[in-house]
């Protein structure tokens, strides 16, 4: 079974901070590594779908970049606000035909206003 | 919006019950997917599907089994429920081709007691 870790497994910051967490894979067997957010009482939200070494996506305060050859990802959320506390997944789909992911644990952010 | 709707949000069973959750997409996705969550596991794959009556296993489907009579529904079937497989429990879908994300109902928290 292929492993996916994320740290830190939780962060507490102030609002305004930017922060950033990483997910690490298996650079062997790489096809695309996905990240969703999943705020308390609602369904995990895709964030990204990343595919390329050197890949980097952006979405309002919250960019990704993507290291194939050294198996990992980064997130980076800039100016935290309470609304961005929620847990982020990172996931890697390590084959090309169902779609299959491998979840990592999850980092939890929580922001103080 | 592509919507995936799980059938309970909370549901309370007994040890030895035969229990059916449901899952429904509404966007003709082949690809579907159970998921049950953990604190400090992260979401571990217990069966997927690619097509009509098709079904996989995924990393943890003991004690499960799934159906898949039609396309935009995919049901994940407690044979025998047991303690142990109290925890969340979340449906996802996917379109089949390219680099999509996977589009998550709102989950069941299932209490087997």
């Amino acid at each position: 079974i292929l492993n996916v870790e994320q740290s830190p497994q939780s962060l507490h910051v102030q609002e305004g901070d930017s922060t950033n967490f990483t997910c690490s894979f298996p650079s062997s067997n790489f096809y695309a590594l996905h990240w969703y957010r999943w705020e308390t009482a609602k369904s995990p939200e895709a964030l990204f779908v990343m595919t390329l070494n050197g890949d980097e996506k952006k979405k309002g305060r919250i960019s990704a970049t993507l290291n194939t050859k050294e198996g990992y990802s980064y997130l980076y959320i800039k100016g935290s606000q309470p609304e961005d506390s929620a847990t982020y997944l990172c996931a890697l789909r390590g084959s090309s035909n169902t779609g299959k992911l491998i979840f990592g644990q999850g980092t939890t952010l929580q922001v103080k206003p | 919006d592509v919507k995936v709707t799980q059938s309970s949000r909370y549901l309370v069973k007994r040890t030895g019950e035969k229990v059916f959750l449901e899952c429904v997409q509404d966007m003709d996705h082949e690809n579907m997917f159970w998921y049950r969550q953990d604190p400090g596991l992260g979401l571990r794959l217990i069966y997927f599907s690619y097509d009509v009556k098709m079904k996989e296993k995924g990393d943890i489907p003991e004690g499960y089994s799934v159906s898949r009579e039609k396309k935009e529904r995919f049901s994940l079937i407690l044979e025998s429920a047991s303690t142990n497989q109290t925890s969340m429990y979340l449906c996802a879908s996917k379109e089949h081709r390219g680099h999509q994300p996977q589009h998550f109902g709102d989950g069941t928290r299932l209490s087997i007691l």
